[in-house]
């Protein structure tokens, strides 16, 4: 158990619909990454944020948007779904904003489209 | 960042070694080696890091030869529960970008009972 929490674990919606993944870090990081794991384009870096403040943009799409809350929970907002969204969504906190080695992942949501 | 090769898959008996073989020829001096594992559809889990010298924690060894082109993951005692994809990623501690981790394809290891 990584200490990450993610909810919800499993999500089927519908195209065109706009989903929100949670996030809850490890007591005390301030740092939150949003990862997306499809069948065929392996694990991809989205977006980073530290301490409420975005931090790092990766393949994140403009229908995709994030945020991090002053409890340093954050949310994942997927919008206009399609099909392929369908992943898995990783969430990973570290204590600091930039050690590669120290990002602690949650056991991730299944989001389904159909 | 570097480009690493790794073998698709591989078997360890249970209770062996299992040595996990990355190549990474174009590595740059400020690069380090990391290795991740992921257990079916959970959560990456980091295992080791290093730059030049070898490492040992509690999970695993890592190997690095001195010409720093490969390198070796060793879990010692393999178990059942080790089976996993293993990535190999090189890449900077920090260079003030905004790159972050991506993952290549990895290993998948297979503990056999």
């Amino acid at each position: 158990d990584s200490g990450v929490t993610q909810t919800p674990k499993h999500l089927i919606t519908a195209t065109g619909q706009r989903v929100t993944l949670r996030c809850s870090p490890r007591s005390g990081d301030l740092s939150v990454y949003w990862y997306q794991q499809s069948l065929d384009q392996g694990l991809q870096f989205l977006i980073q944020y530290y301490n409420g403040e975005e931090r790092a943009k990766g393949n994140i799409l403009e229908r995709f948007s994030a945020q991090q809350f002053p409890d340093l929970h954050s949310e994942l907002n997927l919008s206009s779904l399609e099909l392929g969204d369908s992943a898995l969504y990783f969430c990973a906190s570290s204590p600091r904003r930039s050690p590669f080695y120290e990002q602690y992942f949650g056991p991730g949501t299944r989001l389904t489209v159909t | 960042d570097a480009k690493t090769t790794q073998p698709t898959s591989m078997d360890c008996a249970e209770g062996r070694a299992a040595n996990l073989p990355c190549n990474h020829s174009t590595i740059s001096g400020n690069e380090y080696v990391y290795w991740y594992r992921q257990i079916h559809s959970q959560g990456p889990q980091y295992i080791i890091h290093g730059l030049k010298n070898n490492e040992t924690n509690e999970m695993a060894s890592l190997i690095i030869t001195e010409d720093r082109k490969s390198s070796t993951l060793i879990l010692p005692h393999a178990t059942l529960r080790d089976t996993a994809v293993y990535y190999c990623i090189v890449r900077v501690e920090w260079d003030g970008s905004a790159r972050q981790l991506t993952f290549g394809s990895g290993t998948q290891l297979t503990v056999l009972p």
